[in-house]
């Protein structure tokens, strides 16, 4: 079982429609997590973290996190072209190791 | 903030060559990392330090690789002998402290013909 997983998609959705990603993670004792955005040939910036359990908003973005389940999720609102990326689920535990996922790749059609 | 400061970004290099990856955290913070990524294994954590000591090499693939921070300010990542098999691109990153977000250098896209 891989630590940090999500689905490659690509996941394909309509402009100003909700995109959905989702992540699962191994480890009970995670502490943080992360939605780190990659454009292209870009290296990863973050977009999102949360470290308590529900959710957590910051403009178009909602982190959620549900510890018991060991799941956490982004959802990105009225999606705009610009949101076209690949978005990776990172995930911290106690010793301080990052580890990431595979990443999904968002598709935004106008 | 200059942020992660990488060099070089991109270095195309023929098999058998070491090469040198050089980073520059971000000033302050107390954590380093590098990261491989290529498109059939994703983003894996090579090694990172605290406070410029090793933590963590697990990631490292082999012997063939070594990571060294002797300062805050500096660490370098090296490969000898190379391989075709290391061609991707490197990733540097920093955070302040052990749960905090990371910022991510520019990278190093590596080449080995």
């Amino acid at each position: 079982q891989k630590e940090v997983e999500q689905n490659s998609g690509p996941l394909s959705v309509p402009e100003g429609a909700i995109a959905s990603l989702n992540c699962t993670y191994s480890d009970r004792g995670s502490q943080s997590f992360f939605w780190y955005r990659q454009y292209s040939g870009k290296s990863p910036e973050l977009i999102m973290f949360i470290y308590s359990n529900g959710d957590k908003e910051d403009g178009r973005f909602t982190a959620q996190l549900n510890k018991a389940s060991q799941y956490v999720s982004l959802l990105i609102r009225d999606s705009q072209p610009s949101d076209s990326a690949t978005y990776l689920c990172a995930v911290k535990g106690n010793t301080g190791k990052l580890i990431f996922g595979q990443g999904t790749t968002l598709q935004v059609k106008p | 903030d200059a942020g992660v400061i990488q060099s070089p970004r991109h270095e195309v290099t023929e098999m058998g060559q070491e090469v040198t990856l050089r980073c520059k955290p971000i000033s302050g913070h107390d954590y380093l990392f590098w990261y491989r990524q290529t498109m059939m294994r994703g983003l894996e954590l090579l090694i990172y330090f605290n406070n410029n000591v090793p933590i963590d090499d697990s990631g490292m693939p082999e012997d063939r690789f070594s990571a060294k921070m002797p300062n805050a300010s500096f660490s370098t990542l090296k490969i000898q002998p190379s391989e075709p098999r290391d061609s991707a691109v490197y990733f540097c990153a920093s955070s302040l402290g052990r749960t905090e977000k990371l910022f991510f250098g520019s990278g190093t896209q590596l080449s080995v013909l």
